[in-house]
């Protein structure tokens, strides 16, 4: 079974830019959470998407924003990204109530 | 508020010794646990769970974990460590009653030659 992949693994982006980042689940899997990672804030939760709905959300901006296509993969978009933007941003994907299996991740960095 | 502690942020242990790394959780409920370690610049692989039933639990790389419910505790062990284990390491707890994990900061774990 293929693992979870996410694209671009990496993006340099200019402040005041949008990006959208792109994550394909293991086949089966209907849930998909995304994770902000950076040095000093550790890992956290950005929001996880089930059978396409937001099911829960993190305390983020409104910046940060995602979504779910029937096939379950999912897509977090950032609009007018700042310095503090730079991260990596993990994708995960679970059978529901189940161990979360990651991707490698995008690592963004914004100039 | 439902919280995951890893007192340890760093710990370096030699190459060929054995290895705890700790992890504390806050909620009463009996809690799904797990370890996920990540080498830099990657994503995180999971190590093992805990779901129910025997309360030690086998995992890859020769990694093994204990639940002890009355010290609220999921402690990571090795018998002897490799340099290849040279990784960060986290710990991260679910409840039925709540769709997420609950992450802890993490442990850095250096490897002395």
């Amino acid at each position: 079974k293929a693992g979870v992949t996410q694209t671009p693994r990496y993006l340099i982006k200019t402040r005041g830019q949008q990006v959208t980042l792109s994550c394909s689940p293991i086949s089966g899997h209907r849930s998909v959470s995304w994770y902000q990672q950076t040095p000093g804030q550790g890992l956290q939760f950005l929001f996880e998407y089930f059978s396409e709905t937001q099911r829960n959300k993190g305390n983020f901006p409104g910046r940060f924003s995602g979504r779910q296509f029937s096939n379950s993969r999912s897509e977090m978009n950032v609009s007018t990204l700042e310095l503090g933007d730079s991260a990596l941003y993990l994708c995960a994907s679970s059978l529901d109530r189940a161990e979360q299996y990651f991707g490698p991740g995008t690592r963004l960095t914004v100039t | 508020a439902q919280s995951v502690t890893q007192p340890d942020i760093h710990i370096t242990v030699s190459e060929g010794a054995s290895l705890e790394l700790r992890c504390n959780y806050s909620y009463g409920a009996t809690p799904y646990l797990f370890w996920y370690v990540q080498s830099p610049g990657q994503g995180l692989q999971l190590l093992l769970k805990y779901f129910s039933g025997d309360t030690l639990v086998q995992g890859i790389k020769g990694f093994e974990a204990e639940f002890k419910r009355s010290q609220s505790s999921f402690n990571l062990r090795k018998p002897s460590v490799h340099w290849s284990d040279a990784a960060e390491y986290f710990c991260a707890v679910g409840y039925d009653s709540n769709y997420q994990l609950i992450w802890g900061a993490g442990t850095k774990l250096i490897i002395k030659p």
